[in-house]
């Protein structure tokens, strides 16, 4: 069976503090590919990163890094020094080979406060 | 480059009415999705087009949703008739082929109030 688990459903964090988002796979395909998408209150979900299976180098982008970890099925979110704009749903995704269809996490809700 | 594009942004109706949402995508984009996201839930989706021909529509409640992209470009999804439960965000997303690796670029969704 497929399926993505974001057991995080709500995190509240002060401006400035660095937060990281939890993401639980499952897949019997060995060809995959993980995604993350930030969902602001206008509703559009961004796309933030695309991760294959056969790739777990850690990735950085400015704030944004991603930890990709095959062995425990993982791909979390890490947010740095957290900024008021961060504040949104996140989605972790997983698209599979059989029906390239993509499957959401029920996403985690991000609070920064000021 | 011009994103893509839903229509309307919000919409109530009562139960055992119809009705039909749009979408345009990312010119050039040969695969259309049409998700569902009800509250507090990620998307579901329910269905796939490859320019105009279907690819997968597993999830789509075919007894009362219905959906069409005559001539592989815009699309429309259709209720009839809405059930309570069918209140939520319906989100069109495109992108450039079906293949494993495109990300999906998504539209601002219509939300759907079924009363």
């Amino acid at each position: 069976a497929q399926k993505v688990t974001q057991a995080q459903t709500e995190i509240s964090v002060v401006e400035k503090e660095d937060v990281t988002l939890d993401c639980v796979y499952e897949t019997r395909d060995t060809t995959y590919y993980l995604f993350w998408y930030k969902q602001p209150p206008s509703g559009e979900l961004v796309f933030l990163i695309r991760r294959n299976s056969f790739d777990e180098q850690n990735e950085i982008s400015g704030r944004y890094s991603w930890n990709f970890q095959k062995s425990t099925s993982s791909f979390n979110f890490t947010i740095t020094a957290s900024q008021v704009v961060d504040s949104a749903v996140y989605f972790c995704a997983l698209r599979h080979t059989g029906g390239f269809k993509t499957i959401f996490g029920a996403g985690t809700r991000l609070f920064v406060k000021a | 480059e011009a994103g893509v594009a839903q229509s309307p942004r919000y919409k109530i109706i009562e139960k055992r009415q119809s009705v039909a949402f749009w979408c345009n995508p990312i010119s050039g984009h040969a695969t259309l999705y049409w998700y569902q996201q009800i509250l507090g839930q990620g998307p579901k989706l329910l269905i796939q087009f490859q320019n105009n021909g279907v690819v997968d529509d597993s999830q789509l409640p075919k007894d009362r949703f219905s959906a069409e992209r005559l001539k592989g470009v815009d699309s429309t999804l259709k209720i009839q008739p809405a059930k309570l439960e069918d209140s939520a965000v319906y989100l069109c997303a495109s992108s450039e082929t079906g293949t494993l690796s495109y990300e999906q670029y998504f539209g601002p969704g219509t939300r759907l109030t079924v009363t």
